[in-house]
């Protein structure tokens, strides 16, 4: 069964530090999304492609967090410098398109940073 | 601004008991969506919600959707162990060009034995 793939699985860095976090959607789909849940919290979405194209980063924090779908497959998304509140698990999600179609979850990347 | 509210945000069961999570959303939808979370996992799609009356069940499970009302509902039936997770409700609206989910803060279900 096709799945979202992501890593690292778990990541520790210092504040200050920059960080990347790598997704790859199931094969076929044009939208990918990157989504920030906090501990104790349901996940929020921080950007949304359709294809290569950015359709939706209206709560990522532009100051230091950037994202890229280069090719419109794999995404990646950056934190430059990471700050202790940005402890999270991010999920990367995909689907077939962003018209109402069911998205899939990846495993998720642990952040901590101390 | 769409908001998700679900009640109870945690709940402890005994085994074989029965109960139901509450999902109350804010604004128009027609498609609602249930999500299982395990300590440290990633989200499992449990049940999608398209229509109004809508209604369905897997196993102890449950859901229903009233969008009038503008509310959800996963009801547990004789509860296992193998239940305890976190249950999150996701509502699908309108942003613009583009569909988008707001997810409720979710239950953290502990079923005893």
């Amino acid at each position: 069964e096709a799945e979202v793939a992501q890593s690292p699985r778990y990541k520790i860095t210092e504040k200050s530090q920059a960080v990347a976090f790598w997704c790859d959607p199931i094969s076929g789909h044009a939208t990918l999304y990157w989504y920030r849940q906090i501990l104790g919290q349901g996940p929020e979405l921080l950007v949304q492609f359709q294809d290569e194209s950015v359709v939706d980063d209206s709560q990522l924090p532009k100051d230091r967090f950037s994202a890229e779908r280069l090719k419109g497959v794999d995404s990646t998304l950056k934190i430059q410098p990471a700050e202790l509140g940005d402890s999270a698990m991010y999920l990367c999600a995909s689907s077939l398109g962003h018209f109402s179609y069911e998205q899939y979850f990846g495993p998720g990347t642990r952040l901590t940073v101390t | 601004e769409l908001k998700v509210e679900q009640n109870p945000l945690f709940l402890s069961m005994q085994e074989g008991k029965n109960y139901t999570i509450y999902c109350n959303y804010s604004t128009t939808s027609d498609r609602l969506y249930w999500y299982r979370q395990d300590p440290g996992k990633s989200l499992e799609s449990l049940f999608v919600l398209l229509s109004n009356g809508a209604v369905k069940q897997e196993g102890r499970l449950m859901a229903s959707l009233d969008t009038k009302a503008r509310l959800s509902t996963l009801h547990i039936t004789a509860a296992v162990h193998d239940l305890s997770a976190t249950y999150f409700c996701a509502v699908v609206h309108s942003g613009g060009s583009n569909y988008k989910l707001t997810f409720g803060k979710g239950t953290l279900l502990t079923v005893n034995p």
